[in-house]
């Protein structure tokens, strides 16, 4: 069955530092990897996804993510975080079931940002 | 214009009572999802409808009951409300791009 990690609970980093938040997958074929950015109180956005080619993806806010098939990881970064940031980020895993697309989450990892 | 909605957004109920959320989707997709995210944040699907037809039926318990009424509408039914059943509610569609949106939530108390 596939599984999704997020090692990393909480993670608190200074407004203006860069920022890695580590996302591992256990799928048997090639994945459709997601994250997903939930503010407090709020709904989930997408912030990028990865569905084949270019290993190195662009998402929204300035995310990007790096798909690597060697390690099993799909590891979400920013080179430079805002205060905005702060918010629970979740990977996800996708595998199709008959005509519908069933995601799998990891646990979340919480974003802190210090000013 | 909201593309997945949900209403209500709070529902306070008492243990034993029956009640429904329900979830509209303007993005044209046939799939449309509930999810259930527990008090430590976890995420799991429960049901998925592809148009109107029950496509996924996580082992959730049968007093939840989805009901598509057309492939813009996915409503969820909960009878005999318990404890356990508080949580915040996500209601999710996806078209053929394989990408699912999600609606802002709904959190449910039970009493």
């Amino acid at each position: 069955a596939q599984s999704v990690t997020q090692p990393d609970i909480h993670i608190t980093v200074s407004e203006g530092a860069s920022l890695e938040l580590r996302c591992n997958y256990s799928y048997g074929a090639t994945p459709y990897l997601f994250w997903y950015v939930q503010s407090p109180g709020q709904g989930l956005q997408l912030l990028l996804k990865y569905f084949s080619g270019d290993t190195l993806v662009q998402g929204i806010k300035g995310f990007e993510a790096e798909f690597k098939r060697s390690q099993s990881s799909f590891n979400l970064r920013k080179p430079s975080v805002h205060w905005s940031d702060a918010a629970e980020y979740f990977c996800a895993v996708a595998f199709r079931t008959g005509t519908a697309s069933k995601l799998t989450f990891g646990t979340g990892t919480r974003l802190q940002v210090t000013l | 214009d909201t593309a997945v909605s949900q209403t209500p957004k709070y529902l306070v109920t008492q243990m034993g009572n029956d009640k429904s959320i329900k979830c509209e989707q303007n993005l044209g997709h046939d799939t449309m999802y509930w999810y259930k995210q527990d008090s430590k944040k976890f995420l799991k699907i429960m049901f998925s409808y592809n148009n109107k037809e029950l496509i996924i039926n996580e082992t959730v318990p049968n007093r939840f009951s989805p009901k598509s009424p057309d492939k813009a509408h996915l409503n969820l039914h909960i009878n005999s409300l318990e404890l356990g059943d508080s949580a915040v509610y996500f209601c999710a569609s996806a078209g053929g791009e394989n990408i699912q949106y999600f609606g802002a939530g709904t959190r449910l108390s039970v009493l």
